[in-house]
């Protein structure tokens, strides 16, 4: 069966400093991936989706970048963290027509 | 623009008391309507996919129907255990099948 992991699980670092979440895949192989942003009391955001290993879509302009080194591996990056980077970061895959989430990242900017 | 909206923002019930949530979307063209549990501090969790209008999906307890204008989950018999915020989304048949548009979501508590 297919697993998605997430780490860290819980994340506190200050303005300007830098940032990098991880997500991995398992049980699959050249999944289609996604970064998501939560805000409280907003709907997801999606900032970023992978089709293959190096190929990146950005949705939102923001100091958020993303890379895809392996076919199962996802990452969400950032030079300098703002204020406003804060939320609860989620990855997903779709198998098919439905995606499905990993357990989050909480980032607190401070 | 593609848009969703779900109502009410809360809902609090008592154990066994039945009730809906409303999800309102506007796309050019339905591809697939979502639904998704999600506990606090955890990702969502898939539940239903709905394609077309009068399609109706069961899961224990929840029912989601759908029509042209929005989908509608049922829950019969709550129990604390369904307490979750629930979040609609859509795909929009004009967008790729990577874009997904998320409500805000129904907060819900069930009150033994």
């Amino acid at each position: 069966s297919q697993t998605i992991h997430q780490w860290p699980a819980t994340l506190v670092q200050p303005v300007g400093s830098p940032l990098s979440l991880e997500c991995t895949v398992e049980g699959t192989s050249n999944p289609n991936l996604y970064w998501y942003r939560q805000a409280a009391g907003r709907g997801l955001q999606l900032l970023f989706y992978s089709v293959g290993i190096g190929q990146i879509s950005s949705e939102v302009p923001q100091n958020l970048s993303a890379s895809r080194p392996q076919d199962r591996q996802f990452i969400l990056s950032s030079k300098k963290l703002l204020l406003s980077d804060s939320g609860f970061y989620l990855c997903a895959w779709r198998p098919g027509v439905e995606q499905y989430f990993g357990p989050g990242t909480r980032l607190t900017v401070t | 623009e593609d848009q969703v909206t779900q109502s009410p923002e809360a809902l609090r019930l008592q154990e066994g008391e039945s009730s809906s949530l409303n999800c309102s979307y506007t796309v050019s063209g339905l591809r697939g309507l979502f639904w998704y549990r999600q506990d606090p501090g955890k990702g969502p969790e898939f539940l239903f996919t709905l394609y077309s209008a009068g399609e109706e999906k069961e899961k224990e307890r929840l029912k989601a129907t759908l029509t042209k204008k929005e989908s509608f989950l049922h829950i019969t018999a709550p129990k604390p255990e369904d307490s979750a915020t629930y979040l609609c989304a859509v795909q929009d048949m004009k967008t790729s099948y990577d874009k997904v548009i998320f409500g805000p979501g129904t907060s819900l508590s069930v009150i033994p």
